[in-house]
C-alpha cells in the first residue's frame, strides 16, 4: 500500500510558473525524499530532508517538512518545459527495522507548457 | 561511472509463465532493492538483499523471489504470472543497509517493462 498520497494528481501549468506540489505520510518518519520520473522510466533523486529539518533548498528546488502535518510540499521555481514529469515523494520510516525500504505516494503528473 | 542497469528493457510473457529480471548495481553498492511500479501509482517495494542476504520483503506473495550473487548483481524471479503482474519493475541500489542517517542514497535503474497476457 501506498504510503501516502500528493496533491493535485496532475497540474499543468506555463513556463515560467511556479509548480508546487504536496506530499502526505502516514507514519513516523526519519526523512522524506522528492523522486521525479520522465515517462514511466527510472527514478531520478531530487533532495532529502531529514524529520529534523524544515526547510531544504537545491537549485530550483525547495522542500518544506512538517512533521506535526505529516506533510511535505516540493516548489519548482521557474519552471521549464523540460520538468515535465512525475513527481514522486518517498519516505524512510524511522522504526530501524524498517528503514531499509522507501515507501512511495502515488505522485502528481506535472506539465509545463511551452 | 555507470548508473544501475537492468536487463530486459522490454518484456511480454503470458498467464502462467515464469520471469527472470536482472540488475547490476552501481559498482561498490552491496545492496539492491526491487520495486513494482503498476500504471499510474507509485512504485511498491518487493525485496531488499544486502551481502547476498534477503534483509526486507513487501507485502507480495511467494510467487516473487530473487537472489544476490557474489558481484552483488541481483536477479528476480516470478512464477506463475497473472495479468496483474504486469508493471515496470525497478533495481536500486545503495552502499548500505539501512536508508536511515547520513545521504544513504538509492539510485534507481531504468526499469524493466513486463507486459502479462
Amino acid at each position: 500500500s501506498q504510503q501516502g498520497e500528493e496533491d493535485p494528481q496532475a497540474l499543468s501549468i506555463q513556463e515560467g510558473e511556479n509548480a508546487t506540489m504536496n506530499c502526505s505520510y502516514k507514519t513516523s518518519i526519519n526523512n522524506l525524499q522528492w523522486y521525479r520520473q520522465n515517462s514511466g522510466r527510472g527514478l531520478v533523486h531530487l533532495i532529502l530532508i531529514r524529520s529534523n529539518e524544515r526547510e531544504k533548498h537545491s537549485g530550483r528546488l525547495r522542500v518544506t517538512l512538517d512533521t506535526s502535518k505529516k506533510s511535505s510540499s516540493l516548489l519548482i521555481t521557474a519552471s521549464r518545459a523540460a520538468d515535465t514529469a512525475s513527481y514522486f515523494c518517498a519516505t524512510v520510516p524511522s522504526s530501524s527495522g524498517s528503514a531499509r525500504q522507501l515507501t512511495f505516494g502515488s505522485g502528481t503528473q506535472l506539465t509545463v507548457l511551452p | 561511472d555507470a548508473g544501475v542497469t537492468q536487463s530486459p528493457t522490454h518484456l511480454i510473457k503470458t498467464r502462467g509463465q515464469q520471469v527472470t529480471l536482472r540488475c547490476s548495481p552501481i559498482s561498490g553498492h552491496k545492496s539492491v532493492s526491487w520495486y513494482q511500479q503498476v500504471l499510474g501509482q507509485g512504485p511498491q517495494f518487493i525485496f531488499q538483499y544486502y551481502e547476498k542476504e534477503e534483509r526486507g520483503r513487501g507485502n507480495f506473495p511467494d510467487r516473487f523471489s530473487a537472489r544476490q550473487f557474489p558481484n552483488y548483481s541481483s536477479e528476480l524471479n516470478v512464477n506463475a504470472l497473472l495479468l496483474g503482474d504486469s508493471a515496470l519493475y525497478l533495481c536500486a541500489s545503495s552502499r548500505r543497509r539501512g536508508l536511515a542517517g547520513g545521504l544513504n542514497e538509492q539510485f534507481f535503474g531504468p526499469g524493466t517493462r513486463l507486459t502479462v497476457l
